[in-house]
C-alpha cells in the first residue's frame, strides 16, 4: 500500500544551521504530500502540503517540493530558529481521507 | 475558540479498568478520527466516522469501541485496560470537500498511562 519512509534518527543543529529532513513515498497514481509538525506537548498541525509533480509546499520558512522522479518530498528551512524544535511527519494521502504516516524526526535546534 | 478538543488531557489508571476519551471539534467537519501515538511517536490511525457512520476501522482490539453520537462528536472508550495502552491518543477531524483530502485538524491529545 502507499507509504513514506523517513531518514532515521533525531537531528540536532545550532540554530541558523540549514535543516533538511528527507522523505521518500511509495505510492500507486499521485498522491497528495504533507508535512506536519508536532510542537512539545502539543497535537500534530499541518505545515504545508503538496497535490502534484513539481509543486512546493511552503509555510514558516520550510518547503518542500514534490519530486515524481525521486519519489520525494524533503523539508527544508534554510535557517532555523529554537523555536522550530519540534517532531517533523511526513504524510501520503492515500484515499477515502486517509493518512498515512512516516515515523516521524524530531528535530532539536541548540542556541 | 478550541478547533478539536479533547478531555480528558491527561489519564492514570490501573490495569483492567474501563475508561473514555471524549473528542469534540467547532470546525463543522463531517470527519473524525482516533489514531494512537507510542512512546516512538509513531502515529497509527485506529477509527475514522464520516457523518457518524464508521468508515475506518483499523486492526484495533475489540475492547477498544468509538462511538459518534452527532458529527461533531467522537469518544473512544477502552474497556479492560492493558499496560500496552499506554500512548498518547489523538482525535483529528477533516472536511469530505473544501480542504484538500488529507488535510486533518488535530487535538492536543490525551496522555494515558496504565500502570
Amino acid at each position: 500500500g502507499d507509504s513514506v519512509t523517513q531518514m532515521e534518527g533525531p537531528v540536532t543543529l545550532s540554530e541558523e544551521a540549514f535543516l533538511t529532513i528527507n522523505c521518500t513515498y511509495t505510492a500507486t497514481g499521485y498522491p497528495s504530500l504533507f508535512w506536519y509538525v508536532q510542537y512539545p506537548g502539543e497535537g500534530l498541525q499541518l505545515l504545508l502540503k503538496a497535490t502534484k509533480a513539481d509543486d512546493k509546499g511552503s509555510n514558516k520558512g520550510f518547503e518542500a517540493t514534490y519530486r515524481k522522479e525521486t519519489t520525494s518530498f524533503h523539508l527544508e528551512k534554510g535557517s532555523v530558529q529554537v523555536s522550530d524544535s519540534a517532531v517533523y511527519f511526513c504524510a501520503i494521502h492515500y484515499g477515502n481521507n486517509r493518512l498515512a504516516f512516516g515515523k516521524g524526526n524530531q528535530v532539536v535546534v541548540i542556541p | 475558540d478550541t478547533a478539536v478538543s479533547q478531555t480528558p488531557k491527561y489519564l492514570v489508571t490501573q490495569m483492567g479498568n474501563d475508561k473514555s476519551i471524549k473528542c469534540e471539534q467547532n470546525l463543522g467537519h463531517d470527519t473524525m478520527y482516533w489514531y494512537k501515538q507510542d512512546s516512538k511517536k509513531f502515529l497509527k490511525i485506529m477509527f475514522s466516522y464520516n457523518n457518524k457512520e464508521l468508515i475506518i476501522n483499523e486492526t484495533v482490539p475489540n475492547r477498544f469501541s468509538p462511538k459518534s453520537p452527532d458529527k461533531a462528536h467522537l469518544n473512544l472508550h477502552i474497556n479492560s485496560l492493558e499496560l500496552g495502552d499506554s500512548a498518547v491518543y489523538f482525535c483529528a477531524s477533516s472536511q469530505a470537500t473544501g480542504d484538500l483530502p488529507g488535510t486533518q485538524y488535530f487535538g492536543p491529545g490525551t496522555r494515558l498511562l496504565v500502570l
